[in-house]
């Protein structure tokens, strides 16, 4: 299996365009999550999903933030209107049901000037 | 508030001088402390899952304890190639992840 998979690797936007990022995750894996990293302060939970569906938001900082799975090989985690603020890194990881084993992506290195 | 704090911030060790990363937590529901590894412009990488007082880990040079306050990860005799940031974490029954902000380890030849 390849892993999890994000697209773009790099992204170099402006204030106020509009960001999507990507993730495909290891087939047969029912959880997806997608987690924001930052020096000052670590890996932040955003959101979930399991089995293509959202379970637990309260991390999306604020509604400028968005994400879907419309399928289980596929997801998309939006930003409108990027900030300077919004520039991190953002990993998408998935599981096995029940496991709290996570499999990290890549990551996708967000810069917003 | 549930919470995760790992220290030192920086460890620099000579190669083969073990020494120990702690990770404190309060939190609620625990349903496992994990640790991952994370080297630089990579995903972290799952290391260990401990889920009760007195458990106990070990993979290589590695090795993870958990008491019902803290958790530890102990390096015997690191190399070089252990240089990397080591990510504490805590999971929920609920499936919430709380992770601290890592220990940046530096192991010099």
């Amino acid at each position: 299996d390849a892993g999890v998979i994000q697209s773009p690797r790099h992204e170099v936007t402006e204030m106020g365009q509009e960001v999507t990022l990507r993730c495909k995750p290891i087939s047969g894996h029912d959880y997806l999550f997608w987690y924001r990293q930052t020096m000052m302060r670590g890996l932040e939970l955003l959101i979930y999903f399991n089995n293509n569906v959202p379970i637990d938001d309260s991390g999306m900082p604020e509604d400028r933030f968005s994400a879907k799975m419309p399928n289980a090989s596929f997801s998309t985690l939006k930003i409108q209107p990027s900030e300077p603020r919004d520039s991190a890194v953002y990993f998408c990881a998935s599981s096995l049901d029940r496991d709290v084993r996570q499999f990290f992506g890549p990551g996708t290195r967000l810069t917003v000037l | 508030e549930d919470q995760v704090t790992q220290s030192p911030e920086a460890l620099r060790l000579q190669e083969g001088e073990s020494s120990s990363l702690n990770c404190s937590y309060t939190v609620s529901g625990l349903r496992g402390l994990f640790w991952y590894r994370q080297d630089p412009g990579k995903g972290p990488e799952f290391l260990f899952t401990l889920y009760s007082a007195g458990e106990e880990k070990e993979k290589e040079r590695l090795k993870a304890t958990l008491t019902k306050k803290e958790s530890f990860l102990h390096i015997t005799a690191p190399k070089p190639e252990d240089s990397a940031t080591y990510l504490c974490g805590w999971g929920s029954g609920t499936y919430k992840y709380i992770f601290g902000t890592g220990t940046r380890l530096k192991v010099l030849a």
